[in-house]
Formats: structure tokens, C-alpha cells, sequence
């Protein structure tokens, strides 16, 4: 599977879009872009996936560039809810249903 | 809603002791996992199952092994503690179909070995 790069963290102002960035540039074309989010004490949540295609759902807006070589996770109105560490991930999806390595992330801070 | 389960939120075992982790998920997922998470290491995969009886090793399998006799349950056997092996333990599930694979997970072990 490919390999991710994330910032360590970031801080986002509450009410505002956060937009947390990842580079993939190894990717390859059966690979799709994964985001999970981890808050303190608690399992990793699923937020969004996608191959090609931007992708949006209640959660998230998932942006790939065209090259697919990085990818952007938008949360539209942050909240301090969202305060987490968000895993980028990309993943052969196949008939084992691949599995997931997850790097360092991003600490997503988001403030008063 | 899925709902993955782990046995024990909290362990505290001696060094040299056999420990048990337990997963059980309700939404008849054919694929379970098994991670660790350590502060600057992220999740690492230690291993996975796709099938009831089958295993495959993850990034770091060593002192490690599984059980998958029954498809909701997926346990992780320490077989003789060390200290290294104190960590938080996730368990997951998906379900095995070409496109999706998101995965769930549970709350999480936390395992202390003194």
C-alpha cells in the first residue's frame, strides 16, 4: 500500500471549514483514499472514502487532485467535537478486503 | 448501528502471564483485525482474518497469535506477557466486498504489563 504524509497537527477556529491535507504520490490505481478520525479514548471512526472522484458526505467533503496524488478532507463548520487525530489512508480494496496501515496522522485542534 | 466489542476496556497482567483479548462484532463481517496503537507509532496491524479458521500475519505478528473459530468472534493471545507489549489493543471488522471495506472499530484494551 502506499505511503501517506500528513502535517503532525494544525488548529482550526470553531465554526470554521477545516481542510486537512495529504500527500500520496505513490499511489497506484486500484488504491483508494481513506479517512478515519480518532478522538481521545475511543476507537478510530470511518469519515470517507474515494478512488477518483470528489466525494461528500454528512460528515465530510473528500477532495482528490486529479493526478490523485493528494487529497484534502474538508470539515465545512468545524466544532470542538471534531477536536481528533485524522488518519489518511490508501488501500487496495480486493477480495481479502485489504487491510488498513495507518500512519501518524493529523491532530486537528479546533478552538473557542 | 455495527457494534464492535472488545472484553475488557482495562488489563493489568503480570510478565510471563497468557492474556486473552476478546472481539466480538454483530453485523456478520466476514473480516476481523487486530491492531496495536503506541503514542509516536500510530495503529500498526498485528493481524487479520477473512475468513472463520483463517488468519494471515499483519506488520508485527511476533508474540502474538489469533483465534477465529466462530465468525463474529476474533480473540488475541498473548501467549507470556513482557513489559513491551503494554499498549492499547483495537479490534475492527468489515465486511468483505470489493469498493467498500470500511472499517469498524472498537473501544479499545488497554493492556499494562507489569
Amino acid at each position: 500500500d502506499a505511503k501517506t504524509t500528513q502535517p503532525t497537527s494544525m488548529d482550526c477556529a470553531e465554526g470554521r471549514a477545516a481542510n486537512l491535507p495529504c500527500n500520496h504520490s505513490t499511489i497506484s490505481g486500484n488504491e483508494y483514499v481513506y479517512w478515519y478520525r480518532q478522538i481521545h479514548s475511543q476507537g478510530p471512526q470511518y469519515i470517507i472514502h474515494g478512488l477518483k472522484n470528489n466525494e461528500t458526505n454528512e460528515m465530510a467533503s473528500l477532495i482528490i487532485t486529479e493526478d490523485r496524488k493528494s487529497s484534502t478532507l474538508i470539515l465545512p463548520h468545524a466544532t470542538l467535537r471534531d477536536t481528533a487525530v485524522y488518519y489518511c489512508i490508501v488501500r487496495v480494496v480486493g477480495n481479502q478486503g485489504g487491510k488498513l496501515i495507518f500512519g501518524q496522522g493529523t491532530e486537528l485542534s479546533v478552538k473557542p | 448501528d455495527v457494534k464492535v466489542t472488545q472484553s475488557s476496556r482495562y488489563l493489568v497482567k503480570r510478565t510471563g502471564e497468557k492474556v486473552f483479548l476478546e472481539c466480538v462484532q454483530d453485523m456478520d463481517h466476514e473480516n476481523m483485525f487486530w491492531y496495536r496503537q503506541d503514542p509516536g507509532l500510530g495503529l500498526r496491524l498485528i493481524y487479520f482474518s477473512y475468513d472463520v479458521k483463517m488468519k494471515e500475519k499483519g506488520d508485527i505478528p511476533e508474540g502474538y497469535s489469533v483465534s477465529r473459530e466462530k465468525k463474529e468472534r476474533f480473540s488475541l493471545i498473548l501467549e507470556s506477557a513482557s513489559t513491551n507489549q503494554t499498549s492499547m489493543y483495537l479490534c475492527a471488522s468489515s465486511i468483505l466486498q470489493v469498493g467498500t471495506g470500511e472499517l469498524f472499530f472498537g473501544e479499545g484494551s488497554r493492556l499494562t504489563v507489569l
